[in-house]
């Protein structure tokens, strides 16, 4: 079995900040773990993926996150927020295993004030 | 560059009617996947495909069917549609290639309104 929490459901910075976004797991066997962003009507898109390589992930658009097993999270930072990166961002979990399934979490709404 | 592309970004359909959802992807991917986007409640898997005529259900099939008689097409079929089922509804695919870690690559959605 596999699940996620993304700890906020949102999240409110201003342009320049750090962006802290959380995300807790909790997998059977080794997960993979993605972050998706999806801007206002938009599809998602892949900002980064761990896959058992480097704990530390380097994503698309200064974008990072640390696989930390001891503490079963994911957690998604920028060190310093755009007004573009006001988005939607969801944490992604999928375990080993046969399966091809992907557990979503229920998103956290970013928003980057001037 | 992957594209997903699904058949109308909005549709308005009656209580009843049979509602096709259609999928295309242009990059010869085994894995096809249909998802419902809710508020609050993220995304969740309605059926996943990973070879043609292949399908399996996901979190919440209820209500749904889906065909897929080529590679590249997946289609979402609503029998009779529902208002519970107005959403939205994302299509997207992946390759077995990366398997255990496959990206998946979605499309725009379809954004259903069922009156």
């Amino acid at each position: 079995a596999q699940s996620v929490t993304q700890l906020d459901s949102h999240v409110s910075v201003s342009e320049g900040t750090p962006v802290l976004l959380r995300c807790n797991y909790s997998s059977s066997y080794s997960p993979s773990l993605f972050w998706y962003v999806q801007h206002p009507n938009k599809g998602l898109q892949l900002l980064l993926k761990y896959t058992s390589a480097a704990t530390l992930v380097k994503g698309i658009n200064g974008f990072e996150a640390e696989f930390k097993k001891s503490e079963t999270s994911f957690h998604l930072t920028k060190p310093s927020a755009h007004m573009s990166d006001a988005a939607e961002y969801f944490c992604v979990v999928r375990s080993g295993g046969s399966n091809y399934k992907l557990t979503f979490g229920k998103g956290t709404l970013l928003t980057v004030n001037p | 560059d992957v594209k997903v592309t699904q058949s109308s970004r909005y549709l308005v359909k009656r209580t009843g009617e049979k509602v096709f959802l259609e999928c295309v992807q242009d990059m010869d991917h085994e894995n096809m996947f249909w998802y419902r986007q809710d508020p609050g409640l993220g995304l969740r898997l309605i059926y996943f495909s990973y070879d043609v005529k292949m399908k399996e259900k996901g979190d919440i099939p209820e209500g749904y069917s889906v065909s897929r008689e080529k590679k590249e097409r997946f289609s979402l079929i609503l029998e009779s549609a529902s208002t519970n089922q107005t959403s939205m509804y994302l299509c997207a695919s992946s390759s077995q290639t990366e398997w255990g870690q496959e990206t998946q690559y979605f499309g725009p959605g379809t954004r259903l309104l069922v009156l």
